[in-house]
């Protein structure tokens, strides 16, 4: 498995603002994820972190209200931009390590937006 | 039909029996399941990972793949009451693991 650090662990935001969630994971990963889990709800992937090239956002998710990052093989941060309401959810980083088809996941954000 | 289907529960089980979990996948395709368990308030870990047809066994958790039927199962024998949580199925598609919504697992002391 990997290590992974996902900060900050929760947060409590004003509408219309902006927040960034950082991942990052102790040994190179070839894939990783970003997922939403809104209360009782599964997770709903919003998009895969492509190293050095633009996220591949799942219907439904754009660029402009989720940007991603992902410099090295080890690092990614998602935006949560224009914040409203309905964006209050956990948001986890997941991350597949070198040779392995395995999925792990971070301890998850927990967004309030008020 | 979604991706990924699990009954949402509650599953209620005796402590000390068999608990039995099940999903099914629309993509003829995918090669690859898992198993993750969630506690409330935690992130998903993961209890078992199967590729093949078959049964794999690891403690008390065996998971069963038929990819002709397209569905997968996770027995756990001997429940304990910590192995209340929510259990999510996943499977692998064009390299995204995409999850079920979860079957809530409730053992009865």
């Amino acid at each position: 498995s990997a290590v992974i650090s996902q900060k900050p662990s929760r947060d409590i935001c004003q509408r219309g603002t902006s927040l960034t969630i950082q991942c990052q994971v102790d040994s190179q990963v070839t894939m990783m994820f970003w997922y939403r889990q809104q209360p009782g709800q599964s997770l709903t992937l919003i998009a895969t972190a492509n190293q050095g090239s633009e996220a591949t956002y799942e219907s439904g998710f754009v660029i402009d209200k989720f940007p991603i990052s992902r410099p090295n093989l080890t690092f990614s941060t998602l935006t949560v931009s224009n914040m409203s309401p309905e964006d209050s959810s956990i948001y986890l980083c997941s991350v597949v390590p070198i040779r392995n088809t395995e999925a792990f996941f971070g301890q998850g954000t927990r967004l309030t937006v008020v | 039909q979604k991706e990924v289907e699990q009954n949402s529960g509650p599953l209620s089980v005796p402590e000390g029996a068999i608990a039995s979990l099940n999903c099914t996948y629309s993509d003829r395709g995918s090669q690859s399941f898992f198993w993750y368990r969630q506690y409330s308030g935690k992130s998903p870990e993961l209890i078992m990972s199967i590729y093949s047809n078959g049964d794999k066994e690891d403690g008390r958790f065996t998971a069963q793949l038929n990819k002709a039927s397209q569905y997968v199962s996770l027995l756990i024998r001997d429940s304990q009451p910590s192995d209340s949580a929510t259990y999510l199925c996943a499977v692998n598609r064009d390299d995204k693991i995409i999850f079920g919504k979860g079957t809530r697992l409730h053992i009865l002391p």
